[in-house]
């Protein structure tokens, strides 16, 4: 079946620092790909995705590009502020209704 | 426009107690999953709803754990007895399309169960 495996945290980094979070998966086929995020006290909130090899998905800063030669689908972002603190979640979906979660990575962020 | 709303917020109960949640989908889902989450295992889903038609319950633990989806609006899942080890935030998600063929989940705030 599909799995995620993303770093472990947590990551403490100072403002405007660079950000990457690790996410490598295997699947069969080709999965769509997911950066979900929880900020303290919520729910996940879908951050950003892409659908297929070599797409790139970007929102509020973020990025991450589906390298299907190294399964992988890094979240980076150039400058990072006090209010990305939240867990980040890498995730995949096969062609069924089935969306498998890495286990978290707790980012912290200090001014 | 209102989203995926769960309660309570938080249960505090004792061992053995039936425990129930609840939930409303956005309007115009058609897909409802259940997920735990805790430190150890993370987030793990419980049972797949479409169309108001269990799919998925693979993922109950034991028979303890119920689900029901009454109506397109409404679900429930229900704990009795309750344990210690049920303890952790409980989310609702929708979605909307065919076996949520999106991927992008819409989640409510969760439940917080503790069982003492």
């Amino acid at each position: 079946g599909n799995s995620v495996t993303q770093m472990e945290g947590p990551v403490t980094l100072s403002e405007e620092a660079f950000l990457t979070i690790n996410c490598t998966y295997t699947a069969t086929g080709y999965p769509s790909l997911f950066w979900y995020v929880q900020y303290p006290g919520e729910g996940l909130q879908l951050l950003l995705k892409a659908t297929k090899a070599d797409d790139k998905g970007s929102n509020k800063g973020f990025e991450a590009t589906y390298r299907k030669e190294t399964t992988s689908f890094h979240l980076e972002k150039g400058s990072v502020q006090v209010s990305d603190s939240a867990v980040y979640f890498c995730a995949s979906k096969g062609s069924n209704y089935k969306l498998t979660f890495g286990k978290g990575t707790l980012l912290t962020v200090n001014p | 426009d209102a989203g995926v709303i769960q309660s309570p917020r938080h249960e505090v109960t004792e061992m053995g107690q039936e425990v129930t949640l609840r939930c409303k989908p956005i309007s115009g889902h058609n897909s409802l999953f259940w997920y735990r989450q805790t430190m150890m295992r993370g987030l793990e889903l419980l049972i797949y709803f479409n169309n108001n038609v269990p799919i998925d319950d693979s993922g109950m633990p034991e028979d303890r754990f119920s689900a029901k989806m009454p109506n397109a609006s409404f679900s429930t899942l229900k704990i009795q007895p309750s344990e210690p080890r049920d303890s952790a935030v409980y989310f609702c998600a929708s979605s909307l399309g065919t076996s949520g063929s999106t991927g992008e989940l819409f989640f409510g705030e969760g439940s917080r169960l503790t069982v003492l």
